[in-house]
This record gives C-alpha cells, sequence and structure tokens, in this order.
C-alpha cells in the first residue's frame, strides 16, 4: 500500500497562533483528502484537493502531488480546533478506489 | 437525510462470539468502506464495496467478513471475535468519481467494539 505519513505528530497553540501541518505519501495518488476528528470522535472533511490550493475560511490546504506532499494551514486557532487531523490519499483500482490515511497530528490549542 | 448511520454505537464481546455491524446510507452513494481505528493510529481499511454486489479487500481484512446487501447497507461481520479486534469501526461512503465534488467521503459516528 501507500505510505502516509503526517509531521508534527503532536501540536500545542496558544489560541490565536498559526500552524502549518504537513503529509507526505509514498507513491502517485489519484486524490487528497484532509480530514478532522474532533474530541468527541467525529470524522469531518475538511477538503477534497488533489492538487493546488484551496480556502475555507481560517483553514487552507495546498497540495503539490508530483512532490507528493501537502500542507493544512490553521491561521488564528481556536480552541474547537482541537482534535486529530488526518490525511488520507486516495488511489483508483480496477473494482473501485482505495484510501490510505496516515496517523494523524494531534492539535490542542489552548485558551 | 441521516447521512450514514452505524449500529450499534458500543457492544462488548467475550472472545469467540460473532456479531454484526451494521451501516446505512441515504446519499445515493456507489461506493461504501469499514475501517478499523486504534489507538494513537489512522484509520485502516477493512473491506470496501465499490458498487451493490461487489466487495473487496482492503489492508486489514482476516477476520472479518462483509455484505453490500443492497446499495445503502453494507455491514461488517466478526464470526470468532478476538482481543485483537477490540477497535472504534468505522464506516463511510462516498459517490461516483464523476459525481465528485469538494467533500469526498462521508463517516458515520463509529461503533467501539470491546472484545474480552
Amino acid at each position: 500500500g501507500i505510505q502516509v505519513e503526517q509531521s508534527p505528530p503532536d501540536l500545542i497553540l496558544q489560541e490565536g497562533a498559526n500552524s502549518t501541518l504537513r503529509c507526505n505519501f509514498s507513491d502517485s495518488v489519484n486524490n487528497l483528502q484532509w480530514f478532522h476528528q474532533n474530541p468527541w470522535g467525529q470524522l469531518i472533511n475538511l477538503f477534497y484537493i488533489p492538487s493546488g490550493t484551496k480556502q475555507n475560511g481560517r483553514l487552507s490546504a495546498t497540495t503539490v502531488a508530483t512532490e507528493r506532499y501537502s500542507l493544512l494551514y490553521i491561521s488564528s486557532s481556536q480552541t474547537t480546533d482541537s482534535g486529530v487531523y488526518f490525511c488520507a490519499v486516495e488511489r483508483f483500482v480496477v473494482t473501485g478506489n482505495q484510501f490510505y490515511f496516515g496517523t494523524g497530528t494531534s492539535l490542542t490549542v489552548i485558551p | 437525510n441521516a447521512g450514514v448511520t452505524q449500529t450499534p454505537k458500543f457492544q462488548v464481546l467475550k472472545t469467540g462470539q460473532s456479531m454484526t455491524l451494521q451501516c446505512a446510507q441515504d446519499m445515493n452513494h456507489n461506493s461504501m468502506y469499514w475501517y478499523r481505528q486504534d489507538p494513537g493510529m489512522g484509520l485502516r481499511l477493512i473491506y470496501y464495496s465499490a458498487s451493490e454486489g461487489t466487495t473487496d479487500k482492503g489492508e486489514v481484512p482476516n477476520g472479518y467478513n462483509v455484505s453490500r446487501l443492497n446499495k445503502r447497507e453494507f455491514s461488517l461481520r466478526l464470526e470468532s471475535a478476538a482481543p485483537s479486534q477490540t477497535s472504534v469501526y468505522f464506516c463511510a461512503s462516498s459517490p461516483p468519481a464523476s459525481a465528485r465534488n469538494t467533500y469526498e467521503q462521508y463517516f458515520g459516528p463509529g461503533t467501539r467494539l470491546t472484545v474480552t
């Protein structure tokens, strides 16, 4: 399968600070997604970003598929941003599509 | 529109017991997935179904079976539970590639399974 590495594994921020999370993947992929898992365990889609840059409020993401990495930017962090951020890559196969998840970045935002 | 629903939310089994985890989606998605999440790890794909009537193995299929009953439902069965299967199980669905928009996979709330 494809190896997906995320860094840093853990991050503690003061409220209002900015941060960058990184996702490296070991092989060519068709697509990439970023997810947020909140402290209650719910998984929420953030970005579907096979390439290029997207922004949604205080969050933005950039994927450089040719160099096999993606970045998630969080600006002006809030306590509600706490949780685990996962990167997942998608590869199309004959029978459908498969996803490989990274091990996540655990973010804690303190007031 | 409930999205992806899973039952039960919690379950405790004894080693050797069997059970079926249920998943249903009402978004008319073609693809459905079962993942497990262990502490400190990302999600690992157990099985997936690209369309009704088809299923395929993911990264960690051993000890599990699945059934795509119809387009809406995708169940995961543990025939003889083992302590190593203690985990949180997530079901997900996604639309076909031709219908993709900004958001891709939609997840259920998870089932927390403990095998003693």
